[in-house]
């Protein structure tokens, strides 16, 4: 019953480290995404896949890699973080053209940068 | 140009009573989904209701119902006998479909809800 599931729920970096957000989901859904969310900017799209071995960009894709090699995990790479990237990340994921394309979500990621 | 917008940054409702909480959506597709999330003060995304654009029908989950005006593009959130509980952010999403669309949702700013007793 774990539906998706990210790691870690909290990290705080220094500017230019870089780290990987992992992300896991058993409803073995095609599509997924991860999202960052800032105070009054509701949810970003950042990248998306729609299978494995597929990606796309988002809306704010800068600064953040990612990759598809099996069906279940979608990591996201900050490559050399910076204090815009402190922000809430979720990851989800969907049936993406059946049952309307409902999102489930992770439960988040509070990344701070200092 | 922003495809979800959510005016109202803030609501109040007194308890027991019904609030609309406000969204109107850009696109040109003629096949999309609408969804409505709550964010409670925890942080997870909840789902609340969905309508697609073909559906007939007004969507209704329980105390929620989803005014769907096609021709205005819009898909308000109706709450109705408002609880303490209703209490949080929310967010209203589209995604795009078949005709070039990627079938992601994006998300408006959000509208946080607060009931008071």
């Amino acid at each position: 019953n774990a539906g998706v599931t990210q790691t870690p729920k909290f990290q705080v970096l220094k500017t230019g480290q870089s780290m990987t957000l992992q992300c896991a989901q058993d409803m073995n859904h095609e599509y997924m995404s991860w999202y960052r969310q800032d105070p009054g900017m509701g949810l970003r799209l950042i990248h998306y896949s729609v299978g494995a071995g597929i990606t796309d960009q988002g809306e704010v894709p800068n600064g953040y890699n990612v990759s598809r090699s099996t069906t279940e995990d979608f990591p996201l790479r900050l490559l050399s973080a910076a204090p815009s990237q402190t922000s809430v990340y979720f990851c989800a994921s969907s049936l993406g053209t059946g049952s309307g394309g409902e999102l489930f979500f992770g439960e988040g990621s509070r990344l701070t940068v200092l | 140009a922003q495809k979800i917008t959510q005016t109202q940054p803030g609501m109040f409702v007194q308890e027991k009573e019904a609030v609309t909480l406000d969204c109107t959506y850009d696109t040109s597709d003629p096949s999309y989904g609408l969804f409505w999330y709550k964010q409670p003060s925890s942080g997870e995304m909840i789902f609340l209701i969905y309508q697609g654009s073909y559906d007939q029908q007004n969507a209704t989950e329980g105390r929620y119902s989803l005014n769907f005006q096609k021709a205005r593009k819009s898909a308000n959130l109706v709450i109705s006998a408002s609880q303490l509980g209703d209490s949080a952010m929310y967010f209203c999403a589209m995604r795009e479909g078949p005709s070039g669309g990627s079938y992601i949702p994006t998300f408006g700013r959000g509208t946080s809800l607060i009931v008071h007793p």
